[in-house]
This record gives C-alpha cells, structure tokens and sequence, in this order.
C-alpha cells in the first residue's frame, strides 16, 4: 500500500467554483503535512503546510483528520491561475532524528473559463 | 534569501554516456533530496544526503549515485545513460526533520 494516495483526477470545474481534494495517508506516525502546487514542466512549490487546527490562507483552506488519517485542500473562487497539479506531502519519523517525506501522485485540476 | 539552485537547466546526452547534475540548497539547510520526473508522471524519490551521508536510496539502480559536499550542495551523477533516462531532475532542500522541502527549478535531462 502506499504511504500517501490522491485522487489523481483531472478535477474539471468553471470559474468560481469550489473545489476540494482529499489525500490519505497510511503511518499514522505521521507528524506533519503539505500541500504542494506543480505547474506543468515546473518544480512543485510549497502552498501551505497543514496544522492539526486547520489553516486558511486566502481563498485556500487545509485541514487535517488524524483520526481517518486524511489531509484535505479547499480552494473557493476558482481562477484560471488555478489550473496545476497540487502534489500532497507527509512526513514521516525516519531513523532517530529524521523524518521522510513522502509525495503523492499529484491531483490535476483544470479550471475552465 | 536565494533558493535552490540547479545546473545545468537543459543537458543533452546520447546512450552510454555519464551525466552530472548539480545543486545548491538553501542556506541553513542540511538535507539535499533528488527526484525524477519523467513527462506526464509523479516525482519518483532518488536520493537523499544530509550532513554528507546518504541517508536513504529510491528504487533505482546503482547508476545512479551522487554526493554531498562539506558546503551542503550535491551532485547527481548517472552513469551508462539510457534513454529512459530523459526526464526532469529535481533537487530539494530541507532542515530536518520538520521543515519542508523547497524545490529547485531543476535540470531537464534528454538522453537520445
């Protein structure tokens, strides 16, 4: 099984809609948590960390369930800009002062005119 | 504060041949991560050095190697090039064992 999985989509919306993608993750030693934004032919870019309290920047939200061991990511008022690829990162303990990231398969989204 | 940093951005190589890639992580950063990404596909973990040491391999074959210098910036060497080999090679950069990874623009390898 693998350590993180997403829906790999594409998720096709219209403009100002809202959107939504899911990630599980299976350590449930996992201590922390990233969503990541890849542009086509770019390298992914860091779009939020992920708190045990949920965190918001802007028109995104992510949030964390420890408890059925998935991460979401909310994005409201789609823009056009928002067309990517958004990558989800867990990271997990490894050896005895290190953890492993681990990256899902990504999850396209389109957003059309 | 400069990001990662990666050279070459383009290298062209024909079969058989050997290919080094470079990186410079974040200043204050320790770990230096390699992946593939080949067209269309997921980031495929390579390497992953910190403090000098390999720390821990992907699934690939011992073709692949690399190292960390004493200044933290790494290099990925590829020996006996394939053309499966083509892809786009990520560096990232981290402090462990919480922070996250910052990526670098990457180098676009075309073996032909």
């Amino acid at each position: 099984r693998k350590e993180v999985e997403q829906d790999p989509g594409p998720f096709n919306v219209p403009e100002g809609a809202t959107v939504a993608f899911n990630c599980t993750y299976s350590n449930s030693a996992s201590q922390s948590f990233f969503w990541y934004r890849q542009d086509c032919r770019k390298e992914p870019k860091l779009l939020m960390s992920v708190y045990s309290s949920g965190n918001e920047d802007g028109r995104f939200t992510a949030q964390l369930n420890r408890a059925s061991q998935y991460i979401s990511l909310l994005i409201r008022d789609s823009k056009l800009s928002d067309s990517a690829t958004y990558l989800c990162v867990v990271n997990i303990p490894y050896l005895y002062n290190f953890n492993k990231f681990y990256f899902g398969s990504g999850t396209k989204l389109n957003v059309k005119p | 504060e400069a990001g990662v940093t990666q050279s070459p951005t383009h290298l062209i190589k024909t079969r058989g041949q050997q290919a080094t890639l470079r990186c410079s992580p974040i200043s204050g950063h320790t770990s230096v991560y390699w992946y593939q990404q080949a067209l269309g596909l997921g980031l495929q973990f390579l390497l992953w050095y910190d403090e000098g040491e390999e720390r821990n391999r992907g699934n690939f074959p011992p073709r692949f190697s690399g190292r960390q210098f004493p200044n933290y910036s790494s290099e990925l060497n590829v020996n006996a090039l394939e053309l499966e080999d083509s892809a786009l090679y990520l560096c990232a950069s981290s402090r462990p064992p919480w922070d996250e990874q910052f990526f670098g623009p990457g180098t676009r390898l075309t073996v032909l």
